[in-house]
């Protein structure tokens, strides 16, 4: 079954700096690839989305992603944290074939210092 | 722009009462889903439903749990008789057709503590 590894379940940034959130899937075939935020007491919010239209996907907030297939990673970065950033960031992953369930990577928690 | 809700946003229940959570998925979609996520773990997928009939299922989705689409907007889950562990916060997605993978939306969420 496919999945999705997220390293790291807490990262933190200073305000202004780089942040990258790591997610790694294992598939022989590319998937279909989703990065979801939740700010707290919330429900998930698309950031972005791979459909093998383009290897450099950019989201709302300010966010892309870049599907490496050598890699197998879809690492989230923005090139400036901002305080309204921290929240939970899922990884997510849908299969190809008939199904459409979309499997979850455990989170990454990403806490912005002022 | 369309979003998907979901009724009640908190419910507290005594372990063995049945609880139905409600959701209004995003009206032109055709595609349903309930998500759960227990307190500190990943986000698991229920079940999916397509055309008044689950199209897949997980190991969690048992037969204390059932899906229903009563009308032409709600689309419920309804756990029958409630188990400590099943205390968690219940997500209702919906996407449409355009596309082999189109995007799931998700509601706010219903938070259920079971007793």
């Amino acid at each position: 079954a496919q999945s999705v590894t997220q390293l790291g379940s807490h990262v933190s940034v200073s305000e202004g700096a780089l942040v990258l959130l790591r997610c790694n899937y294992s598939s022989s075939v590319p998937p279909y690839l989703f990065w979801y935020v939740q700010y707290p007491n919330q429900g998930l919010q698309l950031l972005l989305k791979y459909t093998s239209a383009a290897t450099l996907v950019k989201g709302i907030n300010g966010f892309e992603a870049e599907f490496k297939k050598s890699e197998t990673s879809f690492h989230l970065t923005k090139p400036s944290a901002h305080m309204s950033d921290a929240a939970e960031y899922f990884c997510a992953v849908i299969r190809s074939g008939s199904a459409r369930q979309l499997t979850f990577g455990s989170g990454t928690q990403l806490t912005v210092l002022p | 722009e369309p979003e998907v809700t979901q009724t009640p946003s908190h419910q507290v229940t005594q372990m063995g009462q049945e609880v139905i959570l409600r959701c209004v998925p995003i009206s032109n979609h055709l595609y349903f889903y309930w998500y759960r996520q227990i307190l500190g773990q990943k986000v698991e997928f229920l079940v999916s439903f397509y055309n008044n009939e689950i199209s897949e299922k997980s190991e969690i989705f048992d037969d204390q749990f059932s899906v229903e689409r009563p009308d032409g907007s709600n689309f419920t889950l309804k756990i029958r008789s409630t188990k400590l562990e099943d205390s968690a916060m219940y997500f209702c997605a919906s996407s449409g057709t355009s596309g082999s993978r189109e995007t799931q939306y998700f509601g706010p969420g219903t938070r259920l503590l079971v007793l």
